[in-house]
């Protein structure tokens, strides 16, 4: 019930397209999913998170979509660049508990 | 601001040894949780400290130690090494409220002969 779900694994987009990473929860406890990204060589950033009272939120290409029935959250990155490539967690935490990590997407945005 | 600062970045230990992994947190953060990851694991939560108290706890044996100082920052140790504790040893800090954004360090890469 701890366990955050991520697909896909790895995910190959063209330059200009959009890219999407999905996630899935089972705790309703969970009150809390940011997103990171991570470089080679360096620790994850924080890329963008939502709480579980709004459906989606933006900020400049990327966008968290959030359904709270389905326990599913989603990243779309817009225009995706050959910056991006990157391997992207999404994450899950409530009040009292540690965050709980997806095992992460391998991005690759061919130029 | 500054970031999180792990040290070392990069360490090599034979099994047996011991070892201790530092971090300072960003300024006026007062929660620090550290992190193993893996390629086969992904990120593993060890424990969390605020306030010099160990908040937290994930499923990692005895051997795998912290504590955090006046300060905030937090010391990692782990005694008896084994082959399969090579991993990237991240650490990350948070202001300390429940349930806010962490911040992460580059992390401390640790090798195992």
């Amino acid at each position: 019930q701890q366990q955050v779900k991520q697909s896909p694994q790895s995910l190959i987009v063209q330059k200009g397209g959009i890219s999407i990473i999905n996630c899935a929860y089972e705790n309703t406890a969970f009150d809390y999913f940011p997103w990171y990204q991570q470089f080679p060589g360096k620790g994850p950033a924080l890329l963008i998170a939502i709480r579980p009272d709004v459906s989606e939120k933006k900020e400049g290409r990327f966008t968290i979509s959030f359904n709270k029935s389905a326990k599913q959250f989603s990243l779309h990155i817009m225009d995706s660049q050959p910056g991006d490539s990157a391997t992207y967690f999404c994450a899950a935490s409530s009040r009292g508990q540690n965050f709980v990590f997806g095992p992460g997407t391998r991005l690759s945005v061919l130029p | 601001k500054a970031g999180v600062t792990q040290t070392p970045r990069y360490l090599i230990k034979t099994r047996g040894q011991q070892v201790t992994l530092s971090c300072s947190p960003i300024s006026g953060h007062r929660s620090v949780s550290w992190y193993q990851q893996t390629p086969g694991q992904g990120l593993q939560f060890l424990f969390e400290y605020f306030s010099e108290t160990q908040r937290n706890k994930g499923n990692f044996p005895g051997r795998f130690s912290g504590r955090q100082f006046s300060n905030s920052r937090s010391e990692m140790n782990v005694s008896t090494l084994e082959l399969g504790d090579s991993a990237l040893y991240l650490c990350a800090s948070s202001l300390g409220q429940l349930n806010q954004p962490q911040h992460f360090g580059d992390g401390t890469r640790l090798s195992i002969l």
